[in-house]
């Protein structure tokens, strides 16, 4: 069975601090692809990043990085210097190959960064 | 120039009606998705369409029923409404049914009374 678990369901910082979202996945698949959308207060779903299995470099994007371990089934989330317009709920999901293309959600990380 | 476009954004209806969903997308997207969010945000896979193929039918009561007419078109349409139905139904598509990036449209938010 495949399983994503974000343990953390609400985070709150003050703004500029950094906050990590952790994310941890089931699969048995060897070749799978990992997601990260935040979904803001007006509800809509963004796509943030897709990671695949067997590219285990960190990724940066402006004030966004993840770090993927495959030893430890992770892929953290990490907002370094966070401003209000991050507060949002958070969906680390997973797709793997033997599951025809369909995202396997975690229950998401509610993020209120506080002026 | 919206990529992918539901309508409508909200619903409010009665238990027992019937009502339809619409979903279209200008990506050029073979695959189409609809997921399910419930009052505790959890995102759930309803149905896929590669193609106007049906490729992924989840556990759904068979009240709901989903039809692509073509590839940049995936509409459902709920039968018999019940409580229990309301939730956020967001459309989503990706270029190919393995694992690519899927992009969601914007929800429909349904209430039922």
């Amino acid at each position: 069975a495949q399983k994503v678990t974000q343990a953390q369901t609400e985070i709150s910082v003050v703004e500029k601090e950094d906050v990590t979202l952790d994310c941890v996945y089931e699969t048995r698949d060897t070749t799978y692809y990992l997601f990260w959308y935040k979904q803001p207060p007006s509800g809509e779903l963004v796509f943030l990043i897709r990671r695949n299995s067997f590219d285990e470099q960190n990724e940066i994007s402006g004030r966004y990085s993840w770090n993927f371990q495959k030893s430890t089934s992770s892929f953290n989330f990490t907002i370094t210097a966070s401003q209000v317009v991050d507060s949002a709920v958070y969906f680390c999901a997973l797709s793997g190959s033997s599951n025809t293309g369909k995202l396997i959600f975690g229950q998401g990380t509610t993020l209120q960064v506080k002026p | 120039d919206t990529a992918v476009s539901q309508t409508p954004k909200y619903l409010v209806t009665q238990m027992g009606n019937d009502k339809s969903i619409k979903c279209e997308q200008n990506l050029g997207h073979d695959t189409m998705y609809w997921y399910k969010q419930d009052s505790k945000k959890f995102l759930k896979i309803m149905f896929s369409y590669n193609n106007k193929e049906l490729i992924i039918n989840e556990t759904v009561p068979n009240r709901f029923s989903p039809k692509s007419p073509d590839k940049a078109h995936l509409n459902l349409h709920i039968n018999s409404l019940e409580l229990g139905d309301s939730a956020v139904y967001f459309c989503a598509s990706s270029q190919r049914k393995f694992q690519e990036t899927q992009y969601f449209g914007p929800g429909t938010r349904l209430l039922v009374l």
